[in-house]
C-alpha cells in the first residue's frame, strides 16, 4: 500500500530557531513529492515539487530535498507567520496525490 | 494570480439530502480533481477528471458520487443521497501538468 508518513506531528519553535520536517514514502511509481502549506481551514498551498534524489527547491526560509525514501523540508530562522500544517504528498503512477497527516508548526515569538 | 475558487464555502444539509459543490478551476487547466479532509485526518483523493470523463475514482467515490463540468469553468461534485460520514472538507484542485493548485473548500456539514 501507497504510505506517506511524516514527522514529527507536531513542532514547536523559536522564532529564529531553525529545524527539520521528514516525510518518508514508499517507492512506487513515483511521478513527484510534493509540499504543501495548510492554514487551518483553508486549502492545501502548494510549495515545492521534487522528482529525484538529490534534487533541492527554495523559497524564502524553506528548502526542500528529497533522497530516494525521504524529504526533508528545512526552515531557516522561521518566523510566527510560518506557523501552519505542512503536508508532504506523493504522486502515484496514476498522477493522484498521496498525502501524509501533516506537521503542525508554531513559531512562538 | 490565478485561483481555484468554490461555492458555498459551508454547506449544511439534512442526511439524505442532495449536494452539489461547485468550483471554478484556474481558466487554463485540463485535469481536474476533488479530495476530501475529515476533520483531523489526511487530505484523500476521491476523483480525478480529463477530457470530460473520470480518469480515476477511490473506493471511497461509490455511487452516490457523481461529478460535471457542465461548461467551460464550472467543475461539480454531486453527492445524491448525503450520510453523516460525509462530514468533511471537500477540495477542488486543478492542474496543468503535475501540479495541483487547491480551492479554499467547501466545508460540508451532514446533520
Amino acid at each position: 500500500e501507497d504510505q506517506v508518513t511524516q514527522s514529527p506531528e507536531a513542532l514547536r519553535l523559536q522564532e529564529g530557531e531553525s529545524s527539520s520536517l521528514n516525510c518518508s514514502y514508499t517507492v512506487s511509481g513515483l511521478r513527484g513529492l510534493f509540499w504543501y502549506r495548510q492554514d487551518p481551514g483553508k486549502g492545501p498551498e502548494f510549495l515545492f515539487t521534487l522528482y529525484s534524489a538529490g534534487e533541492e527547491k527554495e523559497k524564502e526560509r524553506l528548502k526542500a530535498t528529497l533522497t530516494k525514501k525521504e524529504s526533508f523540508l528545512h526552515i531557516t530562522a522561521p518566523k510566527p507567520e510560518d506557523s501552519a500544517t505542512y503536508l508532504c504528498a506523493r504522486m502515484d503512477s496514476s498522477y493522484k496525490l498521496i498525502f501524509g497527516s501533516g506537521t503542525r508548526l508554531l513559531v512562538r515569538p | 494570480e490565478p485561483e481555484v475558487t468554490q461555492t458555498p464555502s459551508h454547506q449544511v444539509t439534512q442526511m439524505g439530502q442532495e449536494v452539489i459543490l461547485r468550483c471554478v478551476p484556474i481558466s487554463n487547466h485540463l485535469y481536474f480533481y476533488w479530495y476530501r479532509q475529515i476533520l483531523g485526518q489526511k487530505v484523500e483523493f476521491l476523483v480525478s477528471f480529463y477530457n470530460n470523463e473520470i480518469s480515476e475514482k477511490s473506493e471511497i467515490f461509490d455511487d452516490q458520487f457523481s461529478v460535471e463540468r457542465p461548461d467551460g469553468s464550472n467543475f461539480t461534485l454531486k453527492i445524491r443521497s448525503t450520510k453523516l460520514e460525509d462530514s468533511a472538507m471537500y477540495f477542488c484542485a486543478s492542474a496543468t501538468g503535475v501540479e495541483q493548485y487547491f480551492g479554499p473548500g467547501t466545508r460540508l456539514t451532514v446533520t
